[in-house]
């Protein structure tokens, strides 16, 4: 079985400053990992993804993940926070064990709060 | 590229009535999802098809819920009868096929049971 648990809720971060969305994943292979965001009313839009190579991926509107396989982690993060980047953000993964299933699991979501 | 269409946006119904969900997938996806995204909680599959057939539906509840996608474009998810439990935004999303490694996501219904 596979699940996802991201730990904060909430994450409050000043315009300007350095943020960071945490993701911690369980899996029976290997990982694939993939971040979304929901604004509200909206539909879930995708970020990001890591499937293999570099452990530093590079997404949409300036945001990257750290994959980390020791722990397990899959850390959202961007250097210089906007206001217009607070929405709900959803971590998610698939095993590679599914036989192309696509089964995504998501987390329960961290409400990113970016004020001025 | 036009996204993935649902209708309606919003739906409120008294428990026990019957409500239908309707999604019309990216062109050429051969692969639609419903999911059920509860107030607090991730995404949930309910649903997934591959064409017109059931790849997985282990999460359905088929006493009440059930799904159908003729023709293998558009869906439709029914719920007969609601209960306050199913409020919730049923996002419908689709993929070229079931080997692309991400789906995209509908803008949702969400569905207010009273």
């Amino acid at each position: 079985a596979q699940s996802v648990a991201q730990p904060e809720d909430q994450v409050n971060v000043a315009e300007g400053n350095p943020l960071t969305v945490k993701c911690t994943y369980s899996v029976s292979g290997n990982p694939y990992l993939f971040w979304y965001v929901q604004y509200p009313n909206r539909g879930l839009q995708f970020l990001l993804k890591y499937i293999t190579g570099d452990n530093l991926v590079k997404g949409s509107y300036g945001f990257e993940a750290e994959f980390n396989k020791s722990q397990t982690s899959f850390h959202l993060k961007k250097p210089s926070a906007l206001v217009s980047d607070s929405a709900l953000y959803f971590c998610a993964v698939r095993d590679d064990l599914t036989g192309g299933g696509n089964k995504l699991t998501f987390g329960t979501g961290t409400q990113l709060k970016v004020e001025l | 590229e036009a996204g993935v269409a649902q209708s309606p946006r919003y739906k409120i119904i008294e428990k026990r009535q019957s409500v239908a969900f309707w999604c019309n997938p990216i062109s050429g996806h051969a692969t639609l999802y419903w999911y059920q995204q509860i107030l607090g909680q991730g995404p949930k599959l309910l649903i997934q098809f591959q064409n017109n057939g059931v790849v997985d539906d282990s999460q359905l509840p088929k006493d009440r819920f059930s799904a159908e996608r003729l023709k293998g474009v558009d869906s439709t998810l029914k719920i007969q009868p609601a209960k306050l439990e199913d409020s919730a935004v049923y996002l419908c999303a689709s993929s070229l096929d079931r080997g692309t490694l991400f789906p995209t996501f509908g803008s949702g219904t969400r569905l207010t049971v009273v």
